[in-house]
């Protein structure tokens, strides 16, 4: 019974490709996010969903484009990968209030 | 939004108590104190969350001072299995808010337990 799952784990790709990375929470949450985690560990929000809506939006390169088909699932659309975007991502879901969020398993992503 | 510092790193070992503390001095009044646990390869792990004085569960203590410009997380008797990057966040829960959900994580504090 996972609470937030993510696919793919791994995701090996070349620059300039574009990928997306699916999240799905069954937890009934309303709230959806994504964090990116560098190579040093510093785990960053990106972007989050309160029922489908776009609420938070940080300073991320338009390349990155997140997508909430309906309020069980927030997925991430990359364009135009680029060495920079290696990273470990995050999906998290929570009440709107936010006061625990629950994370994913993080999706690994490596732009070679 | 409130910026938290703790050490980068702390160890111990098995059966001990662990206390961990981090600043926080900008805290604002309606910004809760939240930990997170993370293993490696692993997302964060909710553990304890508060606003003042002291909060405890099962698995950890939270202690709060009145200002609430730092906060202390204590692991009682920690196992080898408690070691990971513990991360302490401030944030704003009020419903509605723009800042709401909107957790800042800093570097976080390695805890290593050794037998």
């Amino acid at each position: 019974d996972t609470a937030v799952s993510q696919t793919p784990k791994y995701l090996v790709t070349q620059m300039g490709n574009d990928k997306s990375i699916k999240c799905e929470q069954n937890l009934g949450h309303d709230t959806m996010y994504w964090y990116k985690q560098d190579s040093k560990k510093f785990l960053k929000i990106m972007f989050s969903y309160n029922n489908k809506e776009l609420i938070i939006n940080e300073t991320v390169p338009n390349r990155f484009s997140p997508k909430s088909p309906d309020k069980a699932h927030l997925n991430l659309h990359i364009n135009s990968l680029e060495l920079g975007d290696s990273a470990v991502y995050f999906c998290a879901s929570s009440l709107p209030t936010g006061e625990t969020q629950y994370f994913g398993p993080g999706t690994r992503l490596l732009v070679l | 939004l409130a910026k938290t510092t703790q050490p980068i790193s702390m160890d111990s070992y098995e059966g001990q108590e662990v206390n961990i503390t981090c600043s926080h001095n900008n805290i604002a009044t309606n910004d809760y104190i939240t930990w997170y646990q993370q293993f490696p390869s692993q997302g964060p792990r909710f553990i304890i969350q508060g606003y003042k004085t002291k909060v405890t569960n099962e698995v950890a203590s939270l202690f709060i001072p009145a200002d609430r410009k730092s906060s202390t997380l204590s692991l009682p008797r920690v196992s080898l299995s408690d070691t990971a990057v513990y991360y302490c966040l401030v944030g704003d829960l009020r419903h509605g808010s723009s800042n709401t959900g909107k957790l800042i994580f800093g570097q976080g504090t390695t805890l290593q337990v050794k037998p």
